[in-house]
């Protein structure tokens, strides 16, 4: 089976610096994808960045970049210039596609201070 | 982008009423919807797999006949807590794809409250 895990429940970071987010998964499947979901207050769901395991590339997303380590089973997400509305919770994500589904880490909750 | 619709956004009634919750995929055909719940600063679990024309499968430890799904087009799937009671009371959150390699889109999700 496969488990997402996400050992920071709090992180916090002062405005316009950088954070990284950990994740780390477990699974014997070579066909999967990996995601960083963000969850505001309003606990919309809002995906923030994908990661296919077949590409060795790293993901980007403006601000959002992702270090994937398959070796590791580890997929960190680093937040560059963290802005007052970077502030929500984080899930690391992970989809199989033998399975389908989605399975989510614990979610990491981000504190920006101004 | 791929929108998906979640109504009600909350809800509350009586312990015992049954409530039916709708996620809609609003500018495509879904062809698989997913059901989440959530606890307050907790993760999603999944609850169920929706597939369109055919019964929901349901995660172990999710009672079937307290949660009923219908997936009844390639834009609607509704949710229905039965006989629902104080502990049902949660966060709903329905998602739709496309395909099996697309990103799931998520509704807004729906906050039941049941006293």
């Amino acid at each position: 089976a496969q488990t997402v895990t996400q050992s920071q429940p709090e992180m916090s970071v002062q405005e316009a610096e950088t954070v990284t987010l950990s994740c780390t998964y477990d699974t014997s499947e070579s066909d999967y994808y990996l995601f960083w979901y963000k969850q505001p207050p309003s606990r919309q769901m809002i995906l923030v960045i994908r990661q296919e395991a077949y590409k060795q590339q790293n993901a980007t997303e403006n601000r959002f970049s992702v270090n994937f380590q398959k070796a590791a089973k580890s997929f960190s997400l680093k937040i560059s210039d963290s802005q007052l509305g970077d502030a929500a919770m984080y899930f690391c994500a992970f989809f199989a596609s033998n399975t389908g589904k989605l399975i989510f880490g614990q979610g990491t909750t981000l504190q920006v201070k101004p | 982008g791929a929108v998906v619709s979640q109504h009600p956004s909350w809800v509350i009634c009586k312990s015992g009423t049954s409530v039916k919750i709708e996620c809609r995929s609003l500018d495509f055909q879904a062809t698989t919807m997913f059901w989440y719940r959530q606890f307050p600063k907790q993760s999603l679990m999944l609850m169920a797999t929706s597939n369109e024309g055919s019964k929901a499968t349901y995660e172990q430890g999710v009672e079937k006949d307290k949660f009923l799904i219908n997936h009844a087009s390639l834009t609607l799937s509704t949710l229905t807590v039965t006989s629902a009671h104080p502990e049902d009371s949660s966060f709903y959150i329905c998602s739709a794809v496309r395909d099996t390699y697309q990103p799931q889109h998520f509704g807004d999700g729906t906050r039941l409250s049941i006293l």
